[in-house]
Order: structure tokens, then sequence, then C-alpha cells
């Protein structure tokens, strides 16, 4: 069982928006502005979208952004594209024993 | 740009050490730690442990006690780090992952798949 719960998956048609989240405790996402997004195709290393909540590394597109709630994170994808078809994870850092932790990972289906 | 490359085995006997090592290239090591990360087919990332360069690692509870890292920086051009991981079972089967960061990672290795089996 990952230490922060996402959604097993999530769909949405070209052009819409969906949003993805993540939800962990306050010794981790909610304690702590460092909550990352990768993208993940089959058979690829994981891709950074989102780092320190909100921001994006260079190269990355605006259509994906971040924002955190509470002990909840999101990751909202707009004008949803096919390429953004594929598995999502969030990481947290946290003040467990682990510095580090991950979600199980959403699958997102463009339909 | 910054390059990771992860080599080793790809087959290893269960109660046997595996052994890689992440060459990177493009950058210095800088002030910053490098990672390994697994992912189990079909299943989600395991952060297993990362490295600062004075050589402080971090490891996963759950594989401390199997689990050392280390960083080699005798060469110029590159610098490689390395995970050791003893006593190995099927269930360590997974792409390994090296990238560059502590708690986030921008850039990662490509992966290399590890078996575990006689």
């Amino acid at each position: 069982q990952s230490a922060l719960t996402q959604p097993a998956s999530v769909s949405g048609s070209p052009g819409q928006s969906i949003t993805i989240s993540c939800t962990g405790t306050t010794s981790d996402v909610g304690g702590y502005d460092y909550v990352s997004w990768y993208q993940q195709h089959p058979g690829k290393a994981p891709k950074l979208m989102i780092y320190d909540v909100s921001n994006r590394p260079s190269g990355v597109s605006n259509r994906f952004s971040g924002s955190k709630s509470g002990n909840t994170a999101s990751l909202t994808i707009s004008g949803l594209q096919a390429e953004d078809e594929g598995d999502y994870y969030c990481s947290s850092y946290t003040s467990t024993s682990t510095p580090v932790v991950f979600g199980g990972g959403t699958k997102l289906t463009v339909l | 740009q910054v390059q990771l490359q992860e080599s080793g085995p790809g087959l290893v006997k269960p109660s046997e050490t595996l052994s890689l090592t992440c060459t990177v290239s493009g950058d210095s090591i800088s002030p910053q730690y490098w990672s390994w990360i697994r992912q189990p087919a079909g299943k989600g990332l395991e952060w297993i442990g990362r490295i600062y360069p004075s050589g402080s690692t971090n490891y996963n509870p759950s594989l401390k006690s199997r689990v050392i890292m280390s960083v080699d920086k005798s060469r110029k051009q590159f610098f490689q780090f390395s995970l050791k991981l003893s006593s190995v079972t099927a269930a360590d089967t997974a792409v390994y992952y090296c990238a560059r960061g502590g708690y986030s990672w921008n850039y990662w290795g490509q992966g290399i798949l590890v078996n575990v089996s006689s």
C-alpha cells in the first residue's frame, strides 16, 4: 500500500480538463510544499512535470498545473491531448522514517 | 545536457547481490542528491535511497539492511554512483532507475531491468 493515495484511473476527452488527486497526511503533503508529479509512458522513464507543488520545469507544457489544499495535492491537465495518456505519479517529501514517498499511480486515458 | 545511464547484470540469482552503476555525463558532481528508484513490472515507483557527493546516504527503511550506495568522483569527464542490494529475492525483480535529485527528480536514466531468478 502506497503512502500517498491516488485514484487508480481517470479519463477525459480531447480538449477537456482533468484533475488527479494525491492525498497524504500532515507528515508529507500537508506539511511541506515539496510535492512533485511525474508522467510515465509505457516502457519509458518517468518525466518530471511539476515540482514543489506548482512549479513547471523548463519545457513542460503550461497545460499542466499543480496545486495543494490541506493534505491533498492536485495535478490538472487542461486541453487534454492524446499524448497526455499514460501513468501519473505523485511524490512528496516526508518527515517520517523515509524522506520520500510515492503515490500508487493514476492511469490517464484520453477517450 | 545531463545524461544518466544505468549498467549492470540483467540477471541475478536469489540470495546474491545486485550491483548497478549509474554513469552521469554532462553535469558536474554539483552539491545535490543522486537517487535510485525501482519499479516492478506493472506496479508503481519505489524509492530505494539517495546519496550526496560527500557520501552521506539515506535509504528506504524497508530496504536499509540490504542496501549500500556509493559514489565515485575520480573521473573528470563524468562520475558514477552505485547501488548494491544484497540477499535478493524474486520480489527485487524490477526496472531500476537512477535519477538526479533528493526528493524530486528532473533527470532520469532509461532504466535497467533486473531479473532475480535461478
